[in-house]
């Protein structure tokens, strides 16, 4: 089966710019994450989705970041305005709930540096 | 909160010695995976263990759950350069509809040839 697809791979903004990230999970896979890791650290996630609706989004800091998952499908998780400090791998994955394991899988990533 | 510490934070190892990471929780574990990372990319799945004193072992990597369920240990046998790359020990929180996956700090391992 395909992976969790995502896109861009890179990305290189100047503070205060905008920028979106989109995420292509698996077929079926009703739950859906997206997590943020800063050099040096383990992901923390920033908010997860069952189907269209958000189950966890608690970490999710809010003036500036913003998600969607609109048909239940992909997702896209933007950023306006970028600081520095969101510079950082932007990591999305997916689960299925009564897959054994729960089976989360993860995309590639998306590397943003903000300059 | 539950949160994972792993151990040691980095670790430099001469190819073929063995070597051990370790993740503690200051919760129970109900699940408790084992991820390898490089450096920038996504994480690509190595082991779950759910059951107390549960071992598991792919290629040459062993992960043991201990019996109290608190915390995993990482083994790697005769390291090679290709072991090279970031440890992630991560938890299962929440149940049902709402899990999810939190992560300890990570192990950043560099195996020199």
């Amino acid at each position: 089966e395909a992976g969790v697809a995502q896109s861009p791979r890179y990305k290189i903004i100047e503070k205060r710019q905008s920028v979106a990230f989109w995420c292509n999970p698996i077929s079926g896979h009703a739950t859906l994450y997206w997590y943020q890791q800063i050099l040096g650290q383990g992901p923390k996630l920033l908010i997860q989705f069952q189907n269209n609706g958000v189950v966890d989004d608690s970490q999710l800091p809010k003036d500036r970041f913003s998600a969607e998952r609109l048909k239940g499908v992909d997702s896209t998780l933007k950023i306006q305005p970028a600081k520095l400090e969101d510079s950082a791998v932007y990591l999305c994955a997916s689960s299925q709930l009564g897959t054994p394991n729960y089976g989360y899988t993860f995309g590639s990533g998306t590397r943003l540096t903000v300059v | 909160s539950q949160e994972l510490e792993q151990s040691p934070q980095s670790l430099i190892v001469q190819e073929g010695k063995n070597l051990t990471i370790n993740c503690t929780s200051s919760k129970t574990l109900y699940g408790l995976y084992w991820y390898k990372q490089k450096y920038g990319e996504g994480l690509i799945f190595l082991m779950m263990l759910q059951k107390g004193g549960e071992e598991k072992s792919h290629e040459k990597i062993t992960a043991k759950l201990d019996e109290k369920k608190q915390q995993s240990s990482l083994h790697i046998t005769a390291s090679q350069p290709s072991h090279a790359g970031i440890y992630l020990c991560g938890a299962d929180k929440g149940g049902g509809a709402t899990n999810k996956l939190i992560f300890g700090t990570g192990t950043l391992l560099a195996v020199q040839p």
